[in-house]
C-alpha cells in the first residue's frame, strides 16, 4: 500500500461546478498536511494547509481528519483556471520530517 | 524575492554519460530538497538537506547519484552514469524552519536519457 494515496481522476467537471478530491495517508505519525497545485510542465505551488480543524481559502476548503487518516479538498463553483493536478502531501513526523507526495488527482474545468 | 533558481532547464545525454543539475534556493531558507518527478507521479523526495547536512538521503540511489551543499547555500545533484529510467524531471525545493514547513520549488531540470 502507498503511503500516499489520491482519487486516480481525471475530474472532468463544468464551471461553476463543485468537487471534491480525497487522500489517505498510511502513517499515524503524519504531523502535517498541505494540497499543493501543479500545473502542465510547471513547479508545484502551496494551495493551502490543512488543519484539524478545517481551512477554507475563498472557494477552496480542506479537511483533515485523523481518525481515518484522509484529508480532503473541495473546489465550488469551479473556474476554467482550476484546471490542474492537486498533490496531496504529507509531513511525517516533526523534528526530522519527511516529505511525502501523493501522485496527484487531475482536474479539467469545462466551459 | 527571487525564487529557487535551477539550471538547466532542459538535458539530454545519451546513457552511461553523466549528468549535473544545479540549484539555488530563496535567500534565507535552511532547507533544500531533490525531488524526482516521473509522468504521472508525484514528486519523490531524493534527498533533504539542513544547511551543509544531508539528514534524509534514504531514497537517493547512492551507486549513481550524490549531492552535495557547499557552505549550506547553493546545491548540486549529479548523476554518474545515467540510465534510460533516470529520465525525469528534477526538481529543487527550499523552506525555512518556521512555520508550516512550505516548500518553494524550481522550475526544475527535464532530464532525457537517450
Amino acid at each position: 500500500r502507498k503511503e500516499v494515496e489520491q482519487d486516480p481522476g481525471p475530474f472532468n467537471v463544468p464551471e461553476g461546478a463543485t468537487v471534491a478530491f480525497n487522500c489517505t495517508y498510511s502513517n499515524s505519525a503524519s504531523q502535517s498536511f498541505f494540497w499543493y497545485r501543479q500545473d502542465c510542465r510547471k513547479e508545484p505551488k502551496l494551495l493551502m494547509s490543512v488543519y484539524s480543524s478545517g481551512n477554507e481559502d475563498g472557494r477552496f476548503t480542506a479537511q483533515l481528519n485523523r481518525a481515518s487518516q484522509y484529508i480532503s479538498l473541495l473546489i465550488r463553483d469551479s473556474k476554467l483556471s482550476d484546471s490542474a493536478t492537486y498533490l496531496c502531501v504529507v509531513i511525517l513526523g516533526t523534528g526530522g520530517f519527511k516529505t511525502i507526495f501523493g501522485a496527484g488527482t487531475r482536474l479539467f474545468v469545462k466551459a | 524575492e527571487a525564487g529557487v533558481v535551477q539550471s538547466p532547464r532542459y538535458k539530454i545525454i545519451e546513457k552511461k554519460q553523466p549528468v549535473a543539475f544545479w540549484c539555488n534556493p530563496i535567500s534565507g531558507h535552511n532547507t533544500l530538497y531533490w525531488y524526482r518527478q516521473n509522468l504521472g507521479q508525484g514528486p519523490e523526495l531524493l534527498i533533504r538537506y539542513e544547511n551543509e547536512e544531508a539528514v534524509d538521503d534514504s531514497q537517493l540511489p547512492k551507486d549513481r547519484f550524490s549531492a552535495e551543499r557547499l557552505k549550506g547555500v547553493d546545491s548540486t545533484l549529479k548523476i554518474q552514469p545515467a540510465e534510460l529510467g533516470d529520465s525525469a524531471v528534477y526538481l529543487c525545493a527550499s523552506s525555512d524552519q518556521t512555520g508550516i514547513y512550505e516548500q518553494y520549488f524550481g522550475p526544475g531540470t527535464r532530464l532525457t536519457v537517450t
